[in-house]
């Protein structure tokens, strides 16, 4: 089936720092996703990619679509201490006629202040 | 405010007994998700509705079983042939491809915690 390699699966960074994480598959997708987890709670979506090549941002977080459209990554600059949990991209594509969503096994992120 | 809401945020089973976990959504959405996320690990997809009356099979339908009655609710139902069932169960929904803006995005609810007493 259609997998998600996520890297890296975990960092420990320190406050100021900026932090590149990113995903790729042997599959091709047509949208990516880029979800923040805080624990206890559901995946908050943080930015959302549709077309190869596409580079968007959000405050301080950038992702971009890979022109190949079988990876995707995301940067956030200048972290501090919220920016702290459990990152996860994912990749759509469509599968015997519907959407389907494949996730990564996600980027925890910890930083010291 | 709009969103999806899931119930209760905990939820302890016995052997041998069937539970079943709420979603409900009022974003006017199509498309509803249930996921299975385990510790360290990605989501992983149970089952999906793209319309009222329809549900199809994700990757690990075995042992769950849904029922989408109205456009607002989805609830998942873990039977007692699910072996393993503790884990953080995620609802989402979507506009879903029926829709003109298909494509769009999911969002989750903040999850109900099921163990096994």
């Amino acid at each position: 089936g259609q997998q998600l390699n996520q890297s890296p699966q975990s960092m420990f960074i320190q406050e100021g720092e900026d932090v590149s994480m990113n995903c790729t598959s042997s599959s091709i997708f047509n949208t990516w996703l880029w979800y923040k987890q805080d624990p206890g709670e559901g995946p908050v979506l943080l930015i959302a990619l549709y077309k190869a090549g596409e580079l968007t941002s959000n405050g301080r977080l950038t992702a971009q679509f890979g022109i190949t459209r079988k990876d995707s990554f995301l940067n956030i600059s200048a972290s501090i201490p919220s920016d702290v949990g459990i990152y996860f991209c994912a990749g759509r594509l469509r599968v015997q006629g519907a959407q389907k969503l494949v996730f990564g096994q996600g980027t925890r992120l910890t930083i010291n202040p | 405010d709009g969103g999806i809401t899931q119930s209760p945020k905990y939820l302890f089973r016995k052997e041998g007994q069937n539970v079943t976990l709420s979603c409900e959504q009022n974003l006017n959405h199509d498309a509803m998700y249930w996921y299975r996320q385990d510790p360290g690990q990605g989501l992983r997809l149970i089952y999906y509705s793209q319309i009222v009356n329809d549900f199809q099979k994700g990757d690990i339908a075995e042992g769950y079983s849904v029922s989408r009655e109205k456009k607002e609710s989805f609830p998942l139902t873990v039977t007692s042939a699910q072996k393993n069932p503790t884990a953080f169960y995620l609802c989402a929904s979507s506009m879903g491809d029926r829709s003109p803006y298909g494509n769009q995005p999911q969002h989750f609810g903040d999850g109900t915690r099921l163990s096994i007493l």
